[in-house]
């Protein structure tokens, strides 16, 4: 069965130094890999996404996420870190042919001034 | 682009009472989602449309829930009677068939509270 696993429930950091979220997965085949992020009060917005090709993704607001195959992981990071990234992150796995995701239970992130 | 947009973003009622929800998703999207989102949870599939017809719904509580999406635009979530246990955040969600593949969009949700 399809699972996606987010280990860590809280991390904080301080404002400048750099995140890592981790996020491992379980699907019989190439998964379609997404990270959405979700501040207080909003929706999930797309942060990267993996589909095929490059294992090294980048997405907005200076994210970037690594697809590992032999590991199944696919972690999140941004090298320096701001006040305003502070939100919840989820990861999600989606399964081809019936497009659903399944999530992680989010990891929340709180950054230090 | 206008997003997906959700109306009411908060409601309050008490057990037994009944509820319900209005998605509009982005224009020319053909696939419509309802996620349920419990405190402390990520985001669990309740229901997937496409166009005015059901796809999955295998965990939808078919007992109090219930959505339609009628003439595959707009789509509307309903419970009924209210269960403490239902206290979440309602998403929606839509995504293009074909195209951008696997994206699904979503709105900024409804948050239930039942009392």
């Amino acid at each position: 069965a399809q699972s996606v696993t987010q280990p860590d429930i809280h991390i904080t950091v301080s404002e400048g130094a750099s995140l890592e979220l981790r996020c491992n997965y379980s699907y019989g085949a190439t998964p379609y890999l997404f990270w959405y992020v979700q501040s207080p009060g909003q929706g999930l917005q797309l942060l990267l996404k993996y589909f095929s090709g490059d294992t090294l993704v980048q997405g907005i607001k200076g994210f970037e996420a690594e697809f590992k195959r032999s590991q199944s992981s696919f972690n999140l990071r941004k090298p320096s870190v701001h006040w305003s990234d502070a939100a919840e992150y989820f990861c999600a796995v989606g399964a081809s042919g019936t497009y659903k995701y399944i999530f992680g239970t989010g990891t929340r992130l709180k950054v230090l001034a | 682009e206008a997003g997906v947009a959700q109306s009411p973003r908060y409601k309050i009622i008490e057990k037994r009472q009944s509820v319900a929800f209005w998605c509009n998703p982005i224009s020319g999207h053909a696939t419509l989602y309802w996620y349920q989102q419990i405190l402390g949870q990520g985001p669990k599939l309740l229901i997937q449309f496409q166009n005015n017809g059901v796809v999955d719904d295998s965990q939808l509580p078919k007992d109090r829930f219930s959505a339609e999406r009628l003439k595959g635009v707009d789509s509307t979530l309903k419970i009924q009677p209210a269960k403490l246990e239902d206290s979440a955040v309602y998403l929606c969600a839509s995504r293009v068939a074909g195209g951008t593949k696997n994206i699904q969009y979503f709105g900024a949700g409804t948050r239930l509270s039942v009392l």
